[in-house]
């Protein structure tokens, strides 16, 4: 398979939690997107890194969340001090360049639920 | 800044009959992309097309096509010849040039009946 993956697929925490989520892209992009997406809404842009670096960050992106991508191959996004409000699907999504006409291939998400 | 506008929250469709679901968008930058992905309960984001606000013509991909408009900034799907494993959520994206990530509409939940 040679797609973008995500792991875990699905997270229960309790709130005030910290959680890690992993996301390995397509091996050749150098781009790599982080998505939030809650329920009856797209998905909304978190941050994106060009290889190893951490270009744009949303303003959705508190303090409590942190991402990294060592080496410029796979990405994790942390959440510390979970709330509820933080309960969504995380999509991950990689593309080769920067070129406009290049989608973006988005993984299966990791929907986390917060008690 | 970008904003992209998707009024129909459903639509239902018979089976093998065609569908439009309509976007809207909003941009001040003459460079842009316009996207169309697919998200069926499973939750993966597949992408369907791509228009280029500089392209021609109307991109068509298989039963898909955009019809855009770009005077009046709207970048409808057409989907012909509709299919039970149609139905899913579809969304309409942008990115202009040299801003990279997607901004997406709330959706169209597309329900194809037999």
């Amino acid at each position: 398979d040679t797609g973008v993956s995500q792991d875990p697929r699905h997270k229960i925490t309790k709130r005030g939690q910290n959680v890690t989520f992993r996301c390995d892209p397509i091996s050749e992009h150098n781009r790599l997107y982080w998505y939030r997406q809650t329920l009856g809404q797209g998905p909304e842009f978190l941050t994106y890194f060009q290889n190893e670096a951490q270009l744009e960050k949303s303003r959705l992106l508190s303090d409590r969340f942190s991402a990294e991508r060592p080496k410029g191959s796979f990405s994790t996004l942390e959440i510390q001090r979970t709330e509820q409000g933080d309960s969504a699907m995380y999509l991950c999504a990689s593309s080769p360049r920067t070129v406009l006409y290049n989608e973006q291939f988005f993984g299966p998400g990791t929907r986390l639920t917060v008690l | 800044a970008q904003k992209i506008t998707q009024t129909q929250p459903g639509m239902f469709v018979q089976e093998k009959e065609a569908v439009t679901l309509d976007c809207t968008y909003d941009t001040s930058d003459p460079s842009y992309g316009l996207f169309w992905y697919k998200q069926p309960s499973s939750g993966e984001m597949i992408f369907l097309i791509y228009q280029g606000s500089y392209d021609q013509q109307n991109a068509t991909e298989g039963r898909y096509s955009l019809n855009f408009q770009k005077a009046r900034k709207s970048a409808n799907l057409v989907i012909s010849a509709s299919q039970l494993g149609d139905s899913a959520m579809y969304f309409c994206a942008m990115r202009e040039e040299g801003n990279t990530p997607l901004v997406f509409g709330k959706g169209t939940r597309l329900s194809v009946i037999a």
